[in-house]
């Protein structure tokens, strides 16, 4: 089962910064966070993950507590294009990764 | 940008017959995954693989699917005698050069049984 909670649905206004929650209150030690997403049915995409530190790159920010029980993602300007199911992860570092997919959040940017 | 490719994009298959999904993960990539997602259900790892040999696998991943990399860069997922419940959208993804790496998926193969 998924190790993490994310709220079923969110809306955004195109233009502003979406920021998703995410609970993972029994991350352990050697678990990183990450976050993909699925457009309508395509494959899903790989966005951002992180350990302690916030992260950055082109599609996103993470943002992870000090004690590591709570992530946000935020993209700083929601497109039409950015509506999807978002997952939030954990997962260990070492070997092969499964991903254990929860329910997501379905984000839907309204114009 | 490299990606990863996954044919066909659909297959149509009656029950009690074998099906094979291909797969061509990213070219210098390691590790290497199938996935699932019935219709409006979840994605559900299946199994993983590498170094010729498989990681992981769900308990959804039977004796009735294999995996195999039968040469350099195709890596297929065969199901030997399709039930009707596996009708689903079937995802392979692959990672870089440590498990840590992020998974790029495919865009799937939808496989209908009837």
């Amino acid at each position: 089962d998924a190790k993490t909670t994310q709220p079923p649905s969110m809306d955004c206004a195109e233009g502003r910064a979406a920021n998703l929650p995410c609970n993972h209150s029994t991350i352990s030690g050697n678990e990183y966070v990450y976050w993909y997403r699925q457009i309508h049915s395509q494959g899903p995409q790989y966005i951002i993950h992180g350990l302690k530190n916030n992260e950055t790159n082109e599609m996103a920010s993470l943002i992870i507590t000090e004690d590591r029980k709570s992530s946000t993602l935020i993209l700083p300007h929601a497109t039409l294009r950015d509506t999807a199911v978002y997952y939030c992860i954990v997962c260990p570092v070492e070997g092969a990764q499964k991903l254990v997919f929860g329910q997501g959040t379905r984000l839907t940017i309204n114009p | 940008e490299p990606e990863v490719t996954q044919t066909p994009s659909h297959q149509v298959t009656q029950m009690g017959q074998e099906v094979i999904l291909r797969c061509v993960p990213i070219s210098n990539h390691l590790y290497f995954y199938w996935y699932r997602q019935i219709l409006g259900q979840k994605v559900e790892f299946l199994v993983s693989f590498y170094n010729n040999e498989i990681s992981e696998k769900s308990e959804i991943f039977d004796d009735q699917f294999s995996v195999e990399r039968p040469d350099g860069s195709n890596f297929t997922l065969k199901i030997r005698s399709t039930k009707l419940e596996d009708s689903a959208m079937y995802f392979c993804a692959s990672s870089g050069w440590t498990g840590l790496s992020e998974q790029y998926f495919g865009p799937g193969t939808r496989l209908t049984v009837t």
